[in-house]
């Protein structure tokens, strides 16, 4: 029960801000927004999150729209570590329990 | 430790036989996760413990697995009767209580021939 849609894959030029789009027009007042991303043979590594408010931290900048319908991940100076697969996930509470719902990912290419 | 801590990072086992698969958290998070992702695919919910709660075995895909939390700490995923669509690569992460990101290990890929 994914509850995000995400291009299957992206290309971005070095150097070059990525701008990775996700949709979750279903998504509840109270569930944040989550960005992962994984490298092959990797577990999931923690960009960003966030609720309503546009955030940033020293790896990248999350937009949220008004009606926190979809979203935006942005890589600021992208580089050739950035190729990954990226995941916008929303974190589901139900019941009280709270879960990360993960969907396929974007598979974000940097090229050189 | 400093991070999540999965053991061990490479299974092989035969069909039909039982395997356990440990995780470590980060000592002090409350809130553990484990899933599951094959080949290629994303990753997919299994169950997930919080505090002393009941855990949400939501996401178990048979009664061949069971998971438990010992401690409030350490966990073990417990696949019994092992079959080839069991094939994956399995992910623990914790998280602390109140806020902030979840921690992934770097998982068990589980091979059953």
């Amino acid at each position: 029960d994914a509850k995000t849609t995400q291009p299957p894959s992206m290309d971005c030029a070095e150097g070059r801000a990525a701008n990775l789009p996700c949709n979750h027009s279903t998504i509840s007042g109270n569930e944040y927004v989550y960005w992962y991303r994984q490298i092959h043979s990797q577990g999931p590594q923690y960009i960003i999150h966030g609720l309503k408010n546009n955030e940033t931290n020293e790896m990248a900048s999350l937009i949220i729209t008004e009606d926190r319908k979809s979203s935006t991940l942005i890589l600021p100076h992208a580089t050739l570590r950035d190729t990954a697969v990226y995941y916008c996930i929303v974190r589901v509470v139900r019941q009280g329990a709270q879960k990360l719902v993960f969907g396929q990912g974007t598979r974000l290419t940097i090229n050189p | 430790g400093a991070g999540v801590s999965q053991s061990p990072s490479n299974k092989v086992t035969e069909k039909g036989k039982d395997v356990e698969l440990r995780c470590d958290p980060i000592s002090g998070h409350t809130a553990l996760y484990w899933y599951r992702q094959s080949l290629g695919q994303g990753l997919e919910f299994l169950i997930y413990f919080q505090g002393n709660s009941a855990p949400d075995k939501s996401g178990l895909p048979s009664d061949r697995f069971s998971a438990e939390r010992t401690g409030g700490s350490v966990s073990t995923l417990t696949i019994q009767r092992t079959q080839q669509e069991d094939s994956a690569v399995y992910l623990c992460a914790s998280r602390p209580q109140a806020k902030g990101g979840y921690t992934f290990g770097s998982g068990t890929r589980l091979t059953v021939v």
